[in-house]
């Protein structure tokens, strides 16, 4: 079992639909990030949280450390928000990915 | 003010040959980390380091090295390279050493060095 599970892997969505995407680990960590990969490799740090919930525009982060769980939901879903993202836990110096949610937005 | 860049942006190799792919932080950046990213998968953890020291290794072969120079750019190498190792190669850095969960650890990606091994 993958330390680090992301559900849905595949999510079509149609343009302004809220989005959710979870993502659970079985291990203590100290950090969880949220990346974003558009086609081609690119990779952009959405979030990093320790506890709680952070947000920026649309985009809203939490997660529940005792339940080892977290979720990155998106609000008034875009077509420009297609694109991969990935969960990533940080546990000392090593960090663990997921292996992403593929998301396409549809106009 | 650059971002994290990497070279070169796509290589072609064939078996047995060796690789050298090249990270530059962003300035002021200390930490820098290595990932491999396998077509349709997440990224793998190779390496990260901070001030010049390895401070993680993921598991891969003893093929994979790294080190950090002075101006805290850093080289991944590649040795006796395999079909399997084509691959995304991401470099990212942060301002912390990693232990912390403050914004020093913020992750800056670059975009990557693509390997083909033939």
């Amino acid at each position: 079992k993958n330390e680090v599970e992301q559900s849905p892997q595949n999510l079509t969505a149609q343009e302004g639909e809220f989005i959710t995407i979870n993502c659970s680990y079985s291990v203590g960590i100290s950090a969880l990030h949220w990346l974003q990969q558009h086609p081609g490799g690119g990779i952009v740090s959405l979030f990093m949280l320790s506890s709680g919930k952070k947000k920026h525009g649309r985009l809203i982060a939490t997660i529940n450390i005792q339940e080892k769980h977290s979720s990155l939901h998106i609000t008034a879903s875009h077509p420009r928000d297609s694109a991969v993202y990935i969960c990533a836990v940080r546990r000392g110096d090593k960090l663990t990915f997921g292996t992403g949610t593929r998301l396409a937005v549809r106009p | 003010d650059a971002g994290v860049t990497q070279s070169p942006t796509h290589l072609i190799k064939t078996r047995g040959q060796h690789v050298t792919l090249r990270c530059s932080p962003i300035s002021g950046h200390k930490s820098v980390s290595w990932y491999q990213q396998v077509l349709g998968q997440g990224p793998q953890f190779i390496f990260q380091y901070y001030e010049k020291e390895e401070r993680g290794r993921g598991n891969f072969p003893d093929r994979f090295s790294a080190r950090q120079f002075p101006n805290y750019s850093s080289e991944l190498n590649v040795n006796a390279l395999l079909l399997g190792d084509s691959a995304l190669y991401l470099c990212a850095s942060t301002r912390g050493a990693g232990g912390d969960v403050g914004g020093a650890n913020v992750l800056t990606f670059g975009a990557g060095s693509r390997l083909t091994v033939l």
